[in-house]
């Protein structure tokens, strides 16, 4: 079963605008992390955040984790026609054998 | 940094048929791979743990003998879809673990016709 769920499912914004995601999660978590895909292609990982860590930057990344909330949010600034993609949160939670569980994803549009 | 080449990125077979898929670590060793099937528009869903020198381990729901996972050297792990069918059209993701965190192959789009 998915472990994260992001929302929103879809996100159209205009080029130099932010885009902010969110991930829940359901059990507790050695790390986070966020990917990228880009249509019919593989993932990219973008950034990992540890359970122990509230905050990370990354270029034009921000990203922020409450373990409290069991949540997660991806900031993406001024962002670009080249972000336009599909961004999912995945965890590998305690007990998992090292196995990572990804959310549903978020379908981010950048508009020209 | 670590590197996952995945084969064939795409392939279309007929029905009945089987297809391998490969996936490898070329600069680093990977005692654990794990193999994605993903729909469009949708998560990764993971199917199985494949384990160098052992059986793979599949999520539940995964037929075991439809999905034929061998993990034959620490830098090759294979999926064959046996007696593909429409319905397993899909996007295959394998992925491995390195120090550099987990890294992904490029995927197969399987078409089934």
């Amino acid at each position: 079963s998915q472990q994260g769920e992001e929302d929103p499912q879809a996100l159209s914004i205009q080029e130099g605008e932010n885009a902010t995601m969110n991930c829940s999660y359901k059990t507790s978590i050695n790390n986070l992390q966020w990917y990228r895909q880009n249509s019919g292609r593989g993932l990219v990982h973008l950034i990992l955040i540890r359970s122990n860590e509230r905050e990370k930057h990354s270029g034009r990344l921000r990203v922020t984790l409450d373990t409290s909330k069991k949540s997660s949010s991806l900031l993406i600034t001024a962002s670009r026609a080249a972000d336009t993609a599909s961004y999912f949160c995945a965890t590998d939670p305690p007990n998992r054998d090292d196995k990572i569980i990804f959310g549903k994803g978020t379908r981010l549009h950048i508009l020209p | 940094g670590a590197v996952v080449s995945q084969h064939p990125s795409r392939v279309i077979c007929k029905s009945g048929t089987s297809v391998k898929i490969e996936c490898r670590s070329l600069d680093f060793q990977a005692t654990t791979m794990f193999w994605y099937r993903q729909f469009p528009k949708q998560s990764l869903m993971l199917m199985a743990t494949s384990n160098e020198g052992s059986k793979a381990t599949y999520e539940q729901g995964v037929e075991k003998d439809k999905f034929l996972i061998n993990h034959a050297s620490l830098t090759l792990s294979t999926l064959t879809v046996t007696s593909a069918h429409p319905e397993d059209s899909s996007f295959y993701i394998c992925s491995a673990q390195s120090r550099a965190g987990y890294t992904f192959g490029s995927g197969t789009r399987l078409t089934v016709v």
